[in-house]
């Protein structure tokens, strides 16, 4: 699977968009790109996945660009809740292969 | 999306002593389940993957004697740490794939496994 790069730490208004950048320059054309973030204490949580288009969810919104290499999570309204560390993580969709987590990125949301 | 549980959600145990953890798929069944364990500030390191009625594999530097695992059904994974150590102390977490098409992996919640 290929690698990725986060920011290791963000900070965020409360009310305001959060927008997490993922650099995955290596990335295969038949490898999906995933979110999941993890609040303290607890199991990751999946987020959102992307192929090519843009998605969006009730959680986020994922914005591709078009040669792929890098992506965004957008949180349209961070709450307190969002406070968490985003992980960004490129696979395969078929198979047996895990999901690899990296260092994410440690957003804090500020009231 | 799919709902996995872990029990206990958490355990305090002696040195010496074996601890079992339970990975429940509650609303699906799971070709295949991840065990991972977490630091503290740190991030989830794979240990093992394990598919129905097969032997696990571990990931290099896993002991495989020290960190059983036995996949006995579509549902359910547990995860033995025997003769556990002060330094097993850590964040264990499991994860299952619903296989087929979507393919998607969903995470439990969590035990945390504390070592006297």
């Amino acid at each position: 699977d290929a690698k990725t790069t986060q920011p290791p730490s963000m900070d965020c208004a409360e009310g305001r968009a959060a927008n997490l950048p993922c650099n995955h320059s290596t990335i295969s054309g038949n490898e999906y790109v995933y979110w999941y973030r993890q609040i303290h204490s607890q199991g990751p949580q999946y987020i959102i996945h992307g192929l090519k288009n843009n998605e969006t969810n009730e959680m986020a919104s994922l914005i591709i660009t078009e040669d792929r290499k890098s992506s965004t999570l957008i949180l349209p309204h961070a709450t307190l809740r969002d406070t968490a560390v985003y992980y960004c993580i490129v696979r395969v969709r078929t198979g047996a292969n895990n999901l690899f987590f990296g260092t994410g990125t440690r957003l804090t949301v500020i009231p | 999306g799919a709902v996995v549980s872990q029990h206990p959600s958490w355990v305090i145990c002696k040195s010496g002593t074996s601890v079992k953890i339970e990975c429940r798929s509650l609303d699906f069944q799971a070709t295949t389940m991840f065990w991972y364990r977490q630091f503290p500030k740190q991030s989830l390191m794979l240990m093992a993957t394990s598919n129905e009625g097969s032997k696990a594999t571990y990931e290099q530097g896993v002991e495989k004697d020290k960190f059983l695992i036995n996949h006995a059904s579509l549902t359910l994974s547990t995860l033995t740490v025997t003769s556990a150590h002060p330094e097993d102390s850590s964040f264990y977490i499991c994860s299952a794939r619903t296989g087929g098409l979507n393919n998607e992996q969903f995470f439990g919640p969590g035990t945390r496994l504390t070592v006297l």
